[in-house]
């Protein structure tokens, strides 16, 4: 069966520091990746999607960016980070119709 | 984009009611889901529903594509019920990713 794993679960970073939360899916192949973030309040918004190594789609322009190094792989980045870059970030994984999310990471900018 | 309407954005009920929650989406779309986020964060898939009925237990959901709405029922409500559900729909373009409503909210109380 799929699993989708997201390190760390929590973290708590200085303005201005770098950044790099991982994604990682088993037991499939070729699958669309994602990055979302959830900021105080609820709505979900895409930020990143990839739909092969090497391959990323910017849905925002900020001071995030991803890559995919591997096929079941997925990192977000940052080089300095902003108090506005606060939330919860969530990875995700398609392949055929149905998409599916991993536990998260919980990012304070402080 | 496509304009993803939930409501309502906030519901309380009684442990054992009923309730319908309600998705109005602006556009013909590819696929549909919903989701049940608890209070880890963690997104979980209840529905992945494009258009027809499906039931899971006490839940079921209905989604009419020709008028672009979707219906979640959840019938004999339990306080682990609570927390926010949200509807997504995905469109061609972005990689199939998911564009979300903003939730609603439900409180279960004993």
């Amino acid at each position: 069966s799929q699993t989708i794993h997201q390190w760390p679960a929590t973290l708590v970073q200085p303005v201005g520091s770098p950044l790099s939360l991982e994604c990682t899916v088993e037991g499939t192949s070729n699958p669309n990746l994602y990055w979302y973030r959830q900021a105080a309040g609820r709505g979900l918004q895409l930020l990143f999607y990839s739909v092969g190594i090497g391959q990323i789609s910017s849905e925002v322009p900020q001071n995030l960016s991803a890559s995919r190094p591997q096929d079941r792989q997925f990192i977000l980045s940052s080089k300095k980070l902003l108090l506005s870059d606060s939330g919860f970030y969530l990875c995700a994984w398609k392949t055929g119709g149905e998409q599916y999310f991993g536990p998260g990471t919980r990012l304070t900018v402080t | 984009g496509i304009q993803v309407e939930q409501s309502p954005p906030d519901l309380i009920l009684q442990e054992g009611a009923n309730s319908t929650l309600r998705c109005n989406f602006s556009d013909s779309v590819n696929n549909l889901q919903w989701f049940h986020q608890n209070p880890w964060g963690q997104l979980i898939n209840l529905f992945y529903i494009p258009s027809g009925t499906k039931q899971n237990g006490r839940l079921s959901a209905t989604t009419v594509a020709t008028e672009r709405y979707s219906l979640l029922y959840i019938s004999s409500s339990q306080t682990t019920d609570s927390g926010v559900y949200f509807c997504a729909v995905d469109y061609s373009n972005s990689g199939y990713a998911l564009n979300f409503g903003k939730g609603t909210s439900l409180l279960v109380t004993p």
